[in-house]
């Protein structure tokens, strides 16, 4: 199986400060298609998980701008430009690339 | 609104079943395949389960491989998580999650099962 490695497990944010987490895949993630399938979720305390991100870089309907993907091949990031109070949570990277699905353990981003 | 519904979880007996179901609305659910992700107690998430739209493939993650079986009903948009001879490590809640092609995007509010004695 994939292995999807996140750092940091834990990431204390001054709000209105940035913040940038780092997921590693133990392969590549980028499909015959040219595509790269990997996915940031949020997960809010005492809520269900919801997707941000998906290929990389790629926003979803109603997630603000100022969460932002990049990488490539195995090495990607989620930077957060300047943290609000909503922002607090787990974050999980996912590949699609490869069966089966696997997700990196989790950042929790909390307020300092 | 697309939206997922799970029902069906509760306490069980290990060596225990129970049956999951997930109803769908908002979407094409026929031509859509589906997933099921658990999270244990302060745990992260674990894929579990897929289906293709029309129930021909599943597969299975290794920890529920001969145990669990998912499948599907189309005509009343619902997803179904059969889910035999428990152990207390299935312990978790799980979600019914949209296939969105090598990705999932709308994620169930979860349904807990707990297994114990």
């Amino acid at each position: 199986d994939v292995v999807m490695t996140q750092s940091p497990l834990s990431l204390p944010v001054t709000l209105g400060q940035p913040a940038s987490i780092s997921c590693r895949s133990s392969q590549s993630l980028v499909y015959s298609d040219g595509n790269t399938y990997l996915t940031w979720i949020q997960q809010r305390p005492g809520q269900s998980p919801r997707r941000l991100i998906y290929k990389v870089s790629i926003r979803d309907s109603g997630v603000p701008d100022r969460f932002s993907g990049s990488g490539s091949g195995t090495d990607f990031t989620l930077k957060i430009s300047r943290v609000e109070a909503e922002d607090v949570g787990v974050y999980y990277c996912m590949q699609g690339r490869h069966w089966p699905l696997t997700f990196g353990g989790g950042t929790k981003v909390e307020i300092k | 609104e697309v939206q997922l519904v799970e029902s069906g979880g509760g306490l069980v007996q290990p060596g225990g079943s129970v049956r999951l179901s997930c109803a769908a609305s908002g979407f094409s659910f026929s031509t859509t395949w589906m997933h099921w992700v658990r999270q244990a107690p302060g745990k992260g998430l674990v894929w579990v389960s897929r289906i293709e739209s029309d129930g021909s493939n599943t597969i299975y993650a290794d920890s529920v491989k001969g145990r669990f079986t998912i499948s599907r009903d189309n005509t009343k948009n619902t997803l179904y998580l059969q889910m035999n001879s428990l152990r207390v490590e299935d312990t978790a809640v799980y979600y019914c999650v949209r296939d969105n092609y090598y990705s999932i995007d709308v994620w169930g509010q979860g349904t807990t099962v707990t297994v114990s004695s």
